[in-house]
């Protein structure tokens, strides 16, 4: 069975901080990882992608995350976090499935940055 | 552009009333997906279309009745709601190859759906 993980509800960084927002999955074959975040009242804005290269996968609003193969894990990383980054944060990998990819969601991450 | 919209923003209804939810994209994409989503819970797949096809349904109740009435147009008629009905839903969309792989899906802003 495919599963995403994301181990910590909530993560609080102060502005300016390092922020790390971790992702392990499981899953048969290759691995297409995703990460999107949601700010309140709105809908999932899609942020990176790994599908295959790079490890380091480079996102929108500064945001990089990386595949780690052998530790399966592809966590979410800003060298310097902004107020504004915070959000609810999903990791998602795409299930394997003939026409249409179905996403198995892990449950989130509140990500609090505070000034 | 990668938008998608959807409305209306809010939606509240009576457990006899019937109502649609629309969504629609430009994006040439030719996979569009219902989600469900409750407050700080990642989103639930409802139903897949591809080609205007219903290729998915996660064995969702009849009172959800989704339509595809072409490829940029995607609706969720609602009937006969129940409290627990109340939500956000999400629209999604993305590409949709024959080789058996989708590409990004990209979200609507969702409908706030409150079921009095």
């Amino acid at each position: 069975a495919q599963s995403v993980a994301q181990p910590e509800d909530q993560v609080n960084v102060a502005e300016g901080n390092p922020l790390t927002v971790k992702c392990t999955y499981s899953v048969s074959g290759n691995p297409y990882l995703f990460w999107y975040v949601q700010y309140p009242n709105r809908g999932l804005q899609f942020l990176l992608k790994y599908i295959t290269g790079d490890n380091l996968v480079k996102g929108s609003y500064g945001f990089e995350a990386e595949f780690n193969k052998s530790q399966t894990s592809f966590h979410l990383k800003k060298p310097s976090a902004l107020v504004s980054d915070s959000a609810l944060y999903f990791c998602a990998v795409r299930g394997i499935s003939s026409n249409t990819g179905k996403l198995i969601f892990g449950q989130g991450t509140t990500l609090q940055v505070k000034p | 552009d990668t938008e998608v919209t959807q409305t209306p923003k809010h939606l509240v209804m009576g457990m006899t009333n019937k109502k649609s939810l629309k969504c629609e994209q430009h994006m040439g994409h030719r996979a569009m997906y219902w989600y469900k989503q409750k407050a700080k819970k990642p989103p639930e797949l409802m139903f897949v279309y591809s080609y205007e096809k219903l290729s998915i349904n996660e064995s969702v109740p009849s009172r959800f009745s989704p339509e595809c009435p072409n490829s940029s147009l995607l609706n969720l008629h609602l009937h006969a709601l129940q409290p627990e009905d109340s939500a956000l839903y999400l629209c999604a969309s993305s590409q949709d190859y024959q080789g058996g792989w989708t590409d990004t899906q990209y979200f609507g802003p969702g409908t706030r759906l409150t079921v009095l």
